[in-house]
């Protein structure tokens, strides 16, 4: 596997379901990205993990949860989510800047459609 | 705050024609600008980047010049095939945190055979 990776690519779940969306990053990054595409809005970031340590939680509801195990690995854990919430969910990877600017590396991400 | 603005789509191009996706910004300092793409049923792939004022990023056939005294970053390419039909996002590395890109609402390209 190379580059950033996301399973699975297709989750449909009902409103009292519990799932997880998983990323893994094959570039030695020491940063991960959740963002959420909607249609019609722009791309949001949700959270932010520089070498496992949350840094930025951009007021998202409490049905999300992300956790980082390692700097490899990011999950999204979902429960009790509602309809609004389908989209398409990114992940990505970057080393943390030393020259001044971020380049961020996105997996295929994860179409959410909630029921 | 910082922010991008790209121009509304669709485009809708005929094959060979030039390609103009029109995009400027507000930000504090120097930033760094990106040009990503996202095909369909794809994530976000990095197109091209300029890190400084008057560099011209370039990938593909594409190219974008960072303009700092018309805060531009123009996307352009002299001759579009179907295979470029995708969205086109603008984004800025935000000196506010170095973690941040600020994102454009996107742009997308049709281009017809």
């Amino acid at each position: 596997e190379t580059g950033v990776t996301q399973t699975p690519r297709h989750l449909v779940m009902g409103m009292t379901n519990k799932k997880s969306l998983k990323c893994e990053q094959h570039l030695g990054h020491n940063a991960m990205y959740w963002y959420k595409q909607s249609a019609k809005k722009p791309l949001e970031l949700m959270f932010v993990y520089n070498f496992k340590e949350q840094t930025e939680n951009n007021s998202v509801p409490s049905r999300f949860s992300p956790e980082c195990p390692n700097s490899s690995h990011l999950f999204l854990h979902l429960h009790t989510l509602q309809p609004e919430d389908s989209a398409l969910y990114l992940c990505a990877s970057s080393q943390l800047p030393t020259s001044g600017y971020n380049e961020q590396f996105f997996g295929p991400g994860t179409r959410l459609t909630v029921l | 705050g910082d922010s991008v603005t790209q121009m509304e789509g669709p485009v809708t191009l005929s094959e060979e024609a030039f390609l103009t996706i029109n995009c400027t910004y507000t930000a504090t300092g120097y930033p760094s600008l990106f040009w990503y793409v996202q095909y369909p049923g794809e994530g976000l792939q990095l197109l091209l980047k300029a890190t400084k004022a008057d560099d011209k990023g370039s990938n593909k056939g594409f190219e974008a010049t960072y303009r700092k005294e018309t805060t531009s970053f123009h996307l352009e390419k002299g001759s579009v095939q179907v295979s470029d039909s995708a969205v086109y996002f603008c984004a800025l590395n935000s000196m506010d945190s170095s973690y941040k890109l600020i994102f454009g609402s996107g742009t997308r390209l049709l281009v017809r055979p």
